[in-house]
């Protein structure tokens, strides 16, 4: 009930194609839902996040699609770049105060030149 | 805004020493501040949550006495790995929490023990 599915493990675009990486809950008591971005040797960088009250949030070239009747949500990385290439975390948690994430395994996101 | 340092960024220590790693948020107060652990091309691993001034909450299987964390104030927590094994060896990284919940992590600490 607490774990998030994340899919694909890894995933190959071509530069300037749209990058789509899916993430699927069981807990309806999720009710924020972040990506992270993480370059190899940092720290996950804050991307975009979306709460379940809208269906959709954009922000630049990412986007986040959330379905909330059947517990997924994804992201899409339009006109994907080289300097995108990194893991992507998906997460959950409630918004009760500060709760902790629930984090998908992560997709390793390679965009070829 | 939202900015979390860690330091140190790197560590190499001998085994059965112990070593502190401080997490900042330097712009924000975080009342509740994580500490994660990650392996390489894994997830990150939730070790504990701690909130200032009160005891941390410790992930199951994570040794508390092993991994002592103190969050003295309000934009500092601190992780000591006592007695460190080389299995102890990994990335470790901190989060803090927003008023809004959302989390910003640290640059992480790579730990070595020899």
């Amino acid at each position: 009930q607490q774990q998030v599915k994340q899919s694909p493990q890894s995933l190959i675009v071509q530069k300037g194609g749209i990058s789509i990486i899916n993430c699927a809950y069981e807990n309806t008591a999720f009710d924020y839902f972040p990506w992270y971005q993480q370059f190899p040797g940092k720290g996950p960088a804050l991307l975009i996040a979306i709460r379940p009250d809208v269906s959709e949030k954009k922000e630049g070239r990412f986007t986040i699609s959330f379905n909330k009747s059947a517990k997924q949500f994804s992201l899409h990385i339009m006109d994907s770049q080289p300097g995108d290439s990194a893991t992507y975390f998906c997460a959950a948690s409630g918004i009760q105060g500060a709760q902790k994430l629930v984090f998908g395994q992560g997709t390793r996101l390679t965009i070829n030149p | 805004g939202a900015v979390v340092s860690q330091h140190p960024s790197r560590v190499i220590c001998k085994s059965g020493t112990s070593v502190k790693i401080e997490c900042r948020s330097l712009d924000f107060q975080a009342t509740t501040m994580f500490w994660y652990r990650q392996f390489p091309k894994k997830s990150l691993m939730l070790m504990a949550t701690s909130n200032e001034g009160s005891k941390a909450t410790y992930e199951q299987g994570v040794e508390k006495d092993k991994f002592l964390i103190n969050h003295a104030s309000l934009t500092l927590s601190t992780l000591t790995v006592t007695s460190a094994h080389p299995e102890d060896s990994s990335f470790y990284i901190c989060s803090a929490s927003g008023r809004a919940g959302e989390q910003y992590f640290g640059p992480g600490t790579r730990l070595t023990v020899t």
